[in-house]
C-alpha cells in the first residue's frame, strides 16, 4: 500500500489569486495522478505527473492553467492559476506503485473554494 | 462502453443494522475500488479488490469476477459511517478510473 498526504486540506481563495497543493507519498511511486471532483459531480482526470518530464494532461486541462510538477518519485505539486469560483473542487492526489495502473491509493484531497 | 452502476443512490438506515452497497460494471477489469467520502470532502480509500474478498473492521467487500458485480457491506452501523460511498473500476492498460455516481448512506441515531 502507500500513504499519501496532500497540503493544505482546505482553503479559501480569492479569484485571480494561484493555490499550489501538494502530494507526498510514504514510498516511491511508479506513477502520480491528479484528479478534480466539481460539486455533485464525480472525479474526473486532470493530469499524469511524470517524473523528471512535463505532465500529461487530459482532454480540457491545459499546463498554463493546472502547472504541475514531479521532482522525484515521492512528491508532486499541482497548481490552479488565476483561479474563479469555477475551480472550487476538492483536487485529490491518487498514485500507482508498481507500474500496474489498475493498482491505485488514493489521497485525502484538497477541497478548494474560491470567492 | 464500460459503466459502473451503484445501487442504491442513497440509503437512509437506523444505527446498528446491516448495509448493503452494491456495484456493477459492464467489461473485464483489473480492479474495483471502494472510498469513501464525508460531507467535508475528505476521502478514503477503503479497499482495492482483484478478486474474493477483504475485511477491515466493520467493513467487508466483496467482487464477483464473473458476475462483474461487487458489494461492500457495513456490519453494526454507526453515524459516523454516514457518508458517500464510490465504487471506480481500473485496468491494467492504462490510468483512467471508470467511477460510479457513488451512494449516499445517512445513519440515524
Amino acid at each position: 500500500s502507500a500513504v499519501i498526504s496532500q497540503k493544505p486540506s482546505r482553503d479559501i481563495c480569492q479569484r485571480g489569486t494561484s493555490l499550489t497543493i501538494q502530494c507526498q507519498v510514504d514510498s516511491q511511486v511508479t506513477m502520480m495522478f491528479w484528479y478534480r471532483q466539481q460539486p455533485g459531480q464525480s472525479l474526473t482526470l486532470i493530469a499524469t505527473a511524470n517524473q523528471g518530464s512535463e505532465a500529461t494532461y487530459e482532454s480540457g486541462f491545459v499546463i498554463d492553467k493546472f502547472p504541475i510538477s514531479r521532482p522525484n518519485l515521492t512528491f508532486s505539486t499541482l497548481t490552479v492559476s488565476n483561479m474563479s469560483p469555477e475551480d472550487s473542487s476538492i483536487y485529490l492526489c491518487s498514485v500507482a506503485k508498481s507500474g500496474r495502473a489498475s493498482e491505485q491509493y488514493f489521497g485525502p484531497g484538497t477541497r478548494l473554494t474560491v470567492t | 462502453k464500460n459503466e459502473v452502476e451503484q445501487s442504491p443512490q442513497n440509503l437512509t438506515a437506523q444505527e446498528g443494522e446491516f448495509i448493503t452497497i452494491n456495484c456493477s460494471y459492464s467489461v473485464g477489469i483489473s480492479a474495483l475500488h471502494w472510498l469513501q467520502q464525508h460531507p467535508g470532502g475528505g476521502i478514503v480509500s477503503l479497499f482495492m479488490l482483484s478478486s474474493g474478498k477483504k475485511k477491515h473492521g466493520r467493513l467487508i467487500a466483496t467482487i464477483n469476477i464473473q458476475e462483474k458485480h461487487s458489494s461492500l457491506h457495513i456490519t453494526a452501523s454507526h453515524p459516523r459511517d454516514s457518508a458517500v460511498y464510490i465504487c471506480a473500476v481500473s485496468f491494467d492498460s492504462n490510468y483512467q478510473l471508470i467511477w460510479g455516481a457513488g451512494t449516499k448512506l445517512i445513519i440515524k441515531p
